[in-house]
C-alpha cells in the first residue's frame, strides 16, 4: 500500500509570484485535505476535496485554490505569495471525509522571500 | 474559546514514567478526536482515533475522551526518549473544518 506522497521537497519562491504543490492520496483514500503550518504552530486547515469537489474551506483568501483529480490525487495553487506564505504545507488523505482518520504525507517546506 | 486548545507545555518526564497530554474542545466540534505525534521536521503521524465516551487503548499509549467535562486525554505508559515529540489533538466541526491544537511538546528524559 502506497502512502501520501508530496512534491516538490523544498520550494523557494519570491514575492508576488504563484506556486503549485502536488499531492498523491494514499490507495483507496478519495479524500485530500490540506493545512499550512507556520513553525511552532499546529496546522492550519485550508481546504479539504472529496471526489473532485471542494468539500471544506478554511480561513483562507482566495488566492488559495484547488483542484482534485480523477485518480484522487490533488494541487493546491497560491498565487500572489507573500512572506507570510512560508510555511511547510501538508496534504493529507482519508477514506472519506474527516469520519475517517488521516494520514498525512512529508510535507514541502515553501520559503516566499 | 477555541475549538480545540491544548496546553503547550513542555511537558517533560523521567524515562518509564507515564505523561499525561490533555485537550479541550469548545461545542462547536463533533465527538471525534485524533490525537497526533509530530517529531521536530516532520509531518503529523496518526496515533489514535476516539470517538466513544471512556478509554481506548493501544499498546502504550491510551486514549480518554469526556464528553459532559469536554477534554480528551493521551496518556504514554512507560515513556521512551523515542516519545519525545510535539502532541497534536483535532476534532473536525459540522461545518467540515478541521481543527488542531497548538500542540504539547513532550521530552521524555533518559
Amino acid at each position: 500500500e502506497t502512502g501520501v506522497t508530496q512534491s516538490p521537497t523544498h520550494l523557494i519562491k519570491t514575492r508576488g509570484q504563484q506556486v503549485t504543490l502536488r499531492c498523491s492520496s494514499q490507495s483507496g483514500h478519495n479524500t485530500v485535505s490540506w493545512y499550512q503550518q507556520a513553525l511552532g504552530q499546529g496546522p492550519q486547515f485550508i481546504f479539504q476535496y472529496y471526489r473532485e469537489e471542494e468539500n471544506g474551506r478554511g480561513n483562507f483568501p482566495p488566492r488559495f485554490s484547488g483542484l482534485q483529480f480523477p485518480n484522487y490525487s490533488s494541487e493546491l495553487n497560491v498565487n500572489a505569495l507573500e512572506l507570510d506564505d512560508s510555511a511547510l504545507y501538508l496534504c493529507a488523505s482519508s477514506l472519506q471525509g474527516f469520519a475517517y482518520e488521516q494520514y498525512f504525507g512529508p510535507g514541502t517546506r515553501l520559503t516566499v522571500t | 474559546q477555541k475549538e480545540v486548545e491544548q496546553n503547550s507545555g513542555p511537558l517533560s518526564v523521567p524515562e518509564g514514567a507515564i505523561a499525561s497530554l490533555n485537550c479541550t474542545y469548545s461545542d462547536r466540534v463533533s465527538q471525534s478526536f485524533f490525537w497526533y505525534r509530530q517529531y521536530s521536521g516532520k509531518s503529523p503521524e496518526l496515533i489514535m482515533s476516539i470517538y466513544s465516551n471512556g478509554d481506548k487503548e493501544d499498546g502504550r499509549f491510551t486514549a480518554q475522551l469526556n464528553k459532559a467535562s469536554q477534554y480528551v486525554s493521551l496518556l504514554i505508559r512507560d515513556s521512551q526518549p523515542s516519545d519525545s515529540a510535539t502532541y497534536l489533538c483535532a476534532a473536525y466541526d459540522t461545518g467540515n473544518q478541521f481543527y488542531f491544537g497548538t500542540g504539547t511538546s513532550l521530552t521524555v528524559i533518559p
